[in-house]
């Protein structure tokens, strides 16, 4: 089945680690993005990539770092310097123009 | 600047009564998009609707139904008939048009609707 697959579904990060959350979709989608969710917040945008190679800071990048290597992938780093991680976290992806996007189960991350 | 506010933080209903979520929106876009997504307990978002700004025809599909209206910068959503399967969280989110051939564009979202429904 097409779709998106984040991994792992929870994470614990120590003090001072980086952590990278994974994200593949096979919908053959060019846009990808990543949000975070904290409780009564909705959803962030934190940094979106709409080709291969390049990618585009959201609103509350800081602290993240983001790769597009191949058109399937989109990892995401939370950095030690993001200093209050604990989230939920979802990528999504899209066709080309404005299109519904698809969304993973998500990452929980939360700090040791 | 773009904002979506849903004034109603949670709702909750008994089966078999219908219930309207609010979405208001700000843009300075001629062109945008709007969008209603559920986000049931398990996570993940569920697209539901996408609407253009030139298309202001209600849409109904099924229990579901949408009020789109300029004048009122509003982009409302109806369920009726609740059923507990409708329990989640409701987010409506906005999008301006693309003027490149870029691909993708990101959402505004509001900061979501729970919606609790109880037999």
């Amino acid at each position: 089945d097409g779709g998106i697959t984040q991994s792992p579904k929870y994470l614990f990060r120590k003090e001072g680690q980086n952590v990278t959350l994974s994200c593949e979709q096979n919908l053959n989608h060019d846009a990808m993005y990543w949000y975070r969710q904290d409780p009564g917040q909705g959803l962030r945008l934190i940094y979106y990539s709409q080709i291969v190679n390049d990618f585009q800071k959201g609103d509350i990048a800081e602290g993240y770092s983001v790769s597009r290597e191949k058109k399937e992938s989109f990892p995401l780093t939370v950095t030690s310097a993001q200093k209050n991680p604990t989230a939920f976290y979802l990528c999504a992806s899209s066709m080309a123009g404005v299109q519904p996007q698809h969304f993973g189960d998500g990452t929980r991350l939360s700090i040791l | 600047a773009q904002k979506v506010t849903q004034a109603q933080t949670e709702i909750s209903v008994v089966e078999k009564e219908d219930v309207t979520l609010d979405c208001v929106y700000e843009t300075r876009d001629t062109t945008y998009y709007l969008f209603w997504y559920k986000q049931p307990p398990s996570g993940e978002l569920v697209f539901l609707i996408r609407r253009n700004s030139f298309d202001e025809q209600n849409e109904i599909s099924g229990r579901y139904s949408w009020n789109f209206q300029k004048s009122t910068s509003s982009f409302n959503f109806t369920i009726t008939a609740s059923q507990v399967v409708d329990s989640a969280v409701y987010f409506c989110a906005l999008s301006e048009a693309q003027v490149t051939n870029q691909a993708g564009t990101a959402l505004i979202f509001g900061k979501g609707t729970t919606l609790s429904v109880s037999s």
